[in-house]
């Protein structure tokens, strides 16, 4: 159980378009959902927290307006990078909690790498 | 920056042997946990400890915790090629992970 899937794996896109990405719990409900960035060779850094039906939380310095977040539901949330640009590259991972799982536990999806060119 | 730091950047062993990997956060935490991610992949949880535990053990996995140095260790004895991976710690607190600069273990058979 406790699985967390991410669509899609692997985005290649132009300077100045916009990707979404999703963000699945597929047999539990998540109730807080998280994003993170991580660049090649180093560690995981959150950019937000999501609680469905409610604004997101954005970390310090992580544009708002540019890295849009949507919670709809108890199982999905997306990822809109508007605008993206080659610096935005990176691997994209998103981890759920909540629900019968445990609500210490995050359950990570398998990441979204996004090529901006 | 709130992130933590882990020490070895990079170990590297003969199978057989244990790896030794250390963590140091910053804040108070509720639980230190530690993943494993293998080359361009998700994360994998390994194993929580939580403030009020000084040791944990899972299958070939121990982990300690002192918060009074804010310090976790991970030991993985008698490592395999497939341990190969890069192995985090995450502090939680106030149900936000942060997470550690990573060791990257590669075992060699």
């Amino acid at each position: 159980g406790a699985v967390v899937s991410q669509h899609p794996s692997w985005v290649i896109c132009k300077s100045g378009t916009s990707v979404k990405i999703e963000c699945r719990s597929l047999d539990f409900q998540a109730t807080t959902m998280f994003w993170y960035r991580q660049f090649p060779k180093q560690s995981l850094m959150l950019m937000a927290t999501s609680n469905e039906g409610s604004k997101a939380t954005y970390e310090q310095g992580v544009e708002k307006d540019k890295f849009l977040i949507n919670h709809a539901s108890l199982t999905l949330s997306t990822l809109t990078v508007t605008s993206a640009h080659p610096e935005d590259s990176s691997f994209y991972i998103c981890s759920a909690s909540g629900g019968g799982v445990g609500t210490d536990t995050q359950y990570f999806g398998p990441g979204t790498r996004l090529t901006v060119l | 920056s709130q992130q933590g730091e882990e020490d070895p950047q990079a170990l590297s062993i003969q199978e057989g042997e244990n790896a030794t990997m250390n963590c140091s956060y910053k804040t108070s935490i509720n639980n230190l946990q530690w993943y494993r991610q293998n080359s361009g992949r998700g994360l994998v949880h390994l194993i929580l400890i939580r403030s009020n535990e000084r040791e944990k053990h899972s299958g070939r996995l121990r982990v300690t915790l002192d918060t009074s140095k804010k310090s976790s260790s991970l030991l993985i004895t008698a490592s395999r090629a497939a341990d190969t991976a890069s192995y985090f710690c995450a502090s939680e607190g106030f149900q936000k992970l942060v997470f550690g600069t990573g060791t990257r273990l590669l075992v060699s058979p």
